[in-house]
């Protein structure tokens, strides 16, 4: 069974400018969730989705950062403009059932973001 | 609200030496989930096990093996006979009512040879 994909692993921009990553979660999985990881600190939650709709993005910079998920499937997180506090690693999971934190999620590979 | 806490922020050790990572929670929820993931330098997050909190069966799975009290708010984690390839840092993370899940800040695992 294929993982989390995520894409690109690597990026590196300028501040104010503009970011994409890229999530394809695990087949039939309905919840998918973004997180942000910085350097020596635990993985902590931007945005969960069940199916194409948002369960929660109290977490999410509203003013800077978007996600979405068309079809209930693939997932776009946006950082539109990037500031230097966004330098971080950026994680996609998905798991099979529930939102939230009662069922196992599987993780990507990360989008390691470097912004200068 | 929620909280996990490994209070070892980094550990070294031995290859073959055996090891127990901590992991204290909080949670005024009856029923919750306990997970452990494995982050090597790749950087991807790897599942290793899911508790329930109403099954404190100690669970060991080749040598790796886990120590779930209730009693005393703890999940702890044990690699026996460690390896390099062991090397990683390690999450201890809670679920429940709360609608995400609460990760613990880690622990640097070095095995060395």
């Amino acid at each position: 069974e294929a993982g989390v994909a995520q894409s690109p692993r690597y990026k590196i921009i300028e501040k104010r400018q503009s970011v994409a990553f890229w999530c394809n979660p695990i087949s039939g999985h309905a919840t998918l969730y973004w997180y942000q990881q910085i350097l020596g600190q635990g993985p902590k939650l931007l945005i969960q989705f069940q199916n194409n709709g948002v369960v929660d993005d109290s977490q999410l910079p509203k003013d800077r950062f978007s996600a979405e998920r068309l079809k209930g499937v693939d997932s776009t997180l946006k950082i539109q403009p990037a500031k230097l506090e966004d330098s971080a690693v950026y994680l996609c999971a998905s798991s099979a059932r529930l939102a939230g934190g009662r069922d196992t999620q599987y993780f990507g590979p990360g989008t390691r973001l470097t912004v200068l | 609200a929620q909280k996990v806490t490994q209070a070892q922020t980094e550990i070294s050790v031995v290859e073959k030496e055996d090891v127990t990572l901590d992991c204290v929670y909080e949670t005024r929820d009856t029923t919750y989930y306990l997970f452990w993931y494995k982050q090597p330098p790749s950087g991807e997050l790897v599942f290793l096990i899911r508790r329930n909190s109403f099954d404190e069966q100690n669970e060991i799975s080749g040598r790796y093996s886990w120590n779930f009290q209730k009693s005393t708010s703890s999940f702890n984690f044990t690699i026996t006979a460690s390896q390099v390839v062991d090397s990683a840092v390690y999450f201890c993370a809670l679920g429940g009512s709360a609608r995400q899940l609460t990760f613990g800040s880690g622990t640097q695992l070095t095995v060395l040879p």
